[in-house]
């Protein structure tokens, strides 16, 4: 079935360092792949998405791109801020699945002032 | 409108209490959802309806009833809980199977 695989937290970074989390996917045919954040106490917020290869997501300085070849939708920022402290699920959606969320696990990011 | 809401924000039933969380959406999507979300764990779906009809139901427990009176509306009845139960309750919309637009939660403690 279709499954993400993030990479582990919890990760720390002090501001303006630069941050990455990996994100794997396994999916049959051609899914749709998203980041979604949460801030302590709210619900998920869509981050940014890409619905085929090689399209880049980007939003409040945070990109992805969709890499068919890796199966891989890396979420990348090239300067954190203390306000990015939150968790990130890397997410898809594909038809094989009923267009159901398929989450990976989450990573829980703290950048320190 | 791209917001979707949830009432209550909180709530603390006993297991033997009747309470209802709602959810409403005015971007016209046609697809609603409920999640249950533990701490420091992805949502979990629980139902998803399409066309006000309830297309998926995740083999959830009866003492979660959802219901959908129109389009814009959702609500998950509680009856009979178990602390176990106890979780934010995430609703989300979507329009043709595209991304999911999810609200702030219900924080449900049950004693």
């Amino acid at each position: 079935g279709d499954s993400v695989t993030q990479m582990e937290g919890p990760v720390t970074l002090s501001e303006e360092a630069f941050l990455t989390i990996n994100c794997t996917y396994t999916a049959t045919g051609y899914p749709s792949l998203f980041w979604y954040v949460q801030y302590p106490g709210e619900g998920l917020q869509l981050l940014l998405k890409a619905t085929k290869a090689d399209d880049k997501g980007s939003n409040k300085g945070f990109e992805a791109t969709y890499r068919k070849e890796t199966t891989s939708f890396h979420l990348e920022k090239g300067s954190v801020q203390v306000s990015d402290s939150a968790v990130y699920f890397c997410a898809l959606s594909a038809r094989s699945n009923d267009y159901k969320l398929s989450f990976g696990a989450g990573t829980t990011v703290t950048v320190r002032a | 409108d791209t917001e979707v809401t949830q009432t209550p924000k909180h709530l603390v039933m006993g297991m033997t209490n009747k309470k209802s969380l709602k959810c409403e959406q005015h971007m016209g999507h046609r697809a609603m959802y409920w999640y249950k979300q533990k701490a420091k764990k992805p949502p979990e779906l629980m139902f998803v309806y399409s066309y006000e009809k309830l297309s998926i139901n995740e083999s959830v427990p009866s003492r979660f009833s959802p219901e959908c009176p129109n389009s814009s509306l959702l609500n998950l009845h509680l009856h009979a809980l178990q602390p176990e139960d106890s979780a934010l309750y995430l609703c989300a919309s979507s329009q043709s199977y595209n991304e999911q637009f999810f609200g702030p939660g219900t924080r449900l403690t049950v004693l």
